[in-house]
């Protein structure tokens, strides 16, 4: 099976922009998770998703980022206006459901903010 | 309490030896314990899991130890090889809680000729 598709690879923005990254889960999986991965830390959550709808955004920082997930397949994150500590490694993962089905992660895009 | 704690932060073993990486956690309502290996550029990869009626589980040279009373649990690699050099991540979850996954915070792994 296509694993999860992520774009862009780089991103190199100035702090008090905006930015937007694209994720394309395994086909049939209905979950869909945000993490956010800064360097020498392991990968934390931003947002899951649950087919269109949001199961949890309690570690999103809503004053400047956003998601969705129209139509259940597809999602974007975006962030605006883009801080120096946002500098990071976005990384989208998807499972076939919320009951500790196996996450399977792309291979995320590396935010730099200067 | 949704914390998993992993040491340790780097390791370092001999081609052949046995690699340890123990995690931690609090949350008692966590039922389900996978391990990741991520390499360079890549995302994590599921690499083995367990959940807490076992106290072991084994596939090829990955084993992981289940303590379900002192809420650890470890990772052993035996016959470490070079190309088990990455860095591991322990990770924890609820079914009841739209099963994310909590990580810890990674242990990088060097495996020397």
């Amino acid at each position: 099976e296509a694993g999860v598709a992520q774009s862009p690879r780089y991103k190199i923005i100035e702090k008090r922009q905006s930015v937007a990254f694209w994720c394309n889960p395994i086909s049939g999986h209905a979950t869909l998770y945000w993490y956010q991965q800064i360097l020498g830390q392991g990968p934390k959550l931003l947002i899951q998703f649950q087919n269109n709808g949001v199961v949890d955004d309690s570690q999103l920082p809503k004053d400047r980022f956003s998601a969705e997930r129209l139509k259940g397949v597809d999602s974007t994150l975006k962030i605006q206006p883009a801080k120096l500590e946002d500098s990071a490694v976005y990384l989208c993962a998807s499972s076939r459901d919320i009951y500790n089905s196996p996450l399977h992660f792309g291979n995320g895009t590396r935010l730099t903010v200067t | 309490q949704q914390q998993v704690k992993q040491s340790p932060q780097s390791l370092i073993v001999q081609k052949g030896g046995i690699s340890i990486i123990n995690c931690a956690y609090e949350n008692t309502a966590f039922d389900y314990f996978p391990w990741y290996q991520q390499f360079p550029g890549k995302g994590p990869a599921l690499l083995i899991a367990i959940r807490p009626d076992v106290s072991e589980k084994k596939e090829g040279r990955f084993t992981i130890s289940f303590n379900k009373s002192a809420k650890q649990f470890s990772l052993h690699i035996m016959d470490s090889q070079p190309g088990d050099s990455a860095t591991y991540f322990c990770a924890a979850s609820n079914h009841n809680q739209g099963g994310k996954l909590i990580f810890g915070q990674g242990t990088e792994l060097s495996v020397k000729p």
